[in-house]
Formats: structure tokens, sequence, C-alpha cells
């Protein structure tokens, strides 16, 4: 069965970076691309972009460019996403996602909670 | 602000329908057929309750359907059930080829 596992919970101190992972099994990893969403406490979801497992063509939300990359390791069908410069309006649940452009987000993540505070 | 609108709540009694709105412009909820509905239970992560307007995924109960005339999007759930409960995000493709999420419309159960 499809499953993303996402790394866990993490604090970080304004200014600072995180990476969080998504290691996708029971499909082709390169026949779908991930997303990335984020829920900041109380709010809704927020697309932050998404990236093509097959080829590492990636899209971004225009207010995270510059501050967000996303990569895939196809060895190990895992995808990652890395947030720099951190704020405290970071705080969030992050979630990845299967599916990019005109599919739908047919799996998720189970979520990483990122807080970030000084 | 979210790019695309949906009222903040809406309520039923069980065994009755309901549906929820999600207003776009024509650069995204009007311009494609390419607009999904997403449950999200408290403290859990979304599921896709209906893709490119009113395809339902495998597993999910046909009393949840989908439909779209113009800029406007709409979830209709009929037989209304207390697990029904939850917060519901609509979703659509732009032509700036990114996503755009709803704000999201809590379903209360009565």
């Amino acid at each position: 069965q499809v499953q993303l596992v996402q790394s866990g919970a993490e604090v970080k101190k304004p200014g600072a970076s995180v990476k969080v992972s998504c290691k996708a099994s029971g499909y082709t990893f390169t026949s779908y691309g991930i997303s990335w969403v984020r829920q900041a406490p109380g709010q809704g979801l927020e697309w932050m972009g998404w990236i093509s497992a097959y080829n590492g063509n990636t899209n971004y939300a225009q207010k995270l460019q510059g501050r967000v990359t996303m990569t895939t390791d196809t060895s190990t069908s895992t995808a990652y996403m890395e947030l720099r410069s951190l704020r405290s309006d970071d705080t969030a649940v992050y979630y990845c996602a299967r599916g990019i452009g005109l599919r739908p987000f047919d799996y998720w993540g189970q979520g990483t909670l990122v807080t970030v505070s000084s | 602000q979210s790019a695309l609108t949906q009222p903040a709540s809406v309520s039923g009694s069980p065994g009755q329908s309901i549906t929820i709105s999600c207003t776009g412009t024509s650069s995204d909820v009007g311009g494609y057929n390419y607009v999904s509905w997403y449950q999200q239970h408290p403290g859990k992560a979304p599921k896709l309750m209906i893709y490119e307007v009113s395809n339902r995924p495998s597993g999910v109960p046909d009393r949840f359907s989908g439909s779209k005339s113009g800029n406007t999007a709409s979830l209709t759930i009929s037989g209304l059930q207390a697990e029904d409960e939850a917060d519901y995000y609509c979703s659509s493709y732009t032509s700036s080829s990114t996503l755009a999420f709803g704000g999201g419309t809590k379903l209360t159960v009565l």
C-alpha cells in the first residue's frame, strides 16, 4: 500500500533552517511528484510547492521563493523540503503529499510539526 | 487571505444534505476542471474526497459529490452522518501552474 512517512518534529530558533523528509513506499517513486503543504496552528492549508520525482523540476509558491528548496533522492524514494531563515510564522505542521500539477493529492504523510521559537 | 473563498462554517442534521461552495476566478476554478476537495479531521492529515470537480476516489462514499458552475465549485454531502463532521478544503490548479486552496469550511453535524 502507498505510504508517505515523514521525519519527526523539530524545534528551531529564528533564522535557522529545517529540512523535513518524506519517505515513499508502495509505488514507483519516479512516476509521481511530491507536493508540500503546511498548516499553521488553527489555520487552513497552504500550498508550498511541488517537485517532479521524475526529473527534479520544481515550482514554488511565490511567497516562499528564495527560502525553500525541494529535492528528491530516487535511490531511497525520499523527498526533502528545506526552509531557511525561519521566522515565528513558519511554525506549522508540514505535510508531504503525492501529486503535482493536474494530479490530486491522493496520499498524504502524517505531518511534521516545526516550531520556531527563541 | 486565501485565493479561493469558502464559507467559514456550515451545519446540518443527520440525514440532511449540505453544500459547501468554493469561489475563485477564471484563472483557477473557472478555467480548469482540476478542482479537488479534502476532508480533514482534527489532528489528522487531509484526505482526498473529490478530484477533477466531480470524481470520487475509491472508498469515498457516494454521499459525497462535486460540481462546478462558472467560477464556483461545490461539494455536496447527502445523508449527513456524524463522522462527516470535519474541516473541508477545496483546491484548484491555477494559470500560474500553482495550486490554490480555499480557506476551509468547518462542517458541524448537529
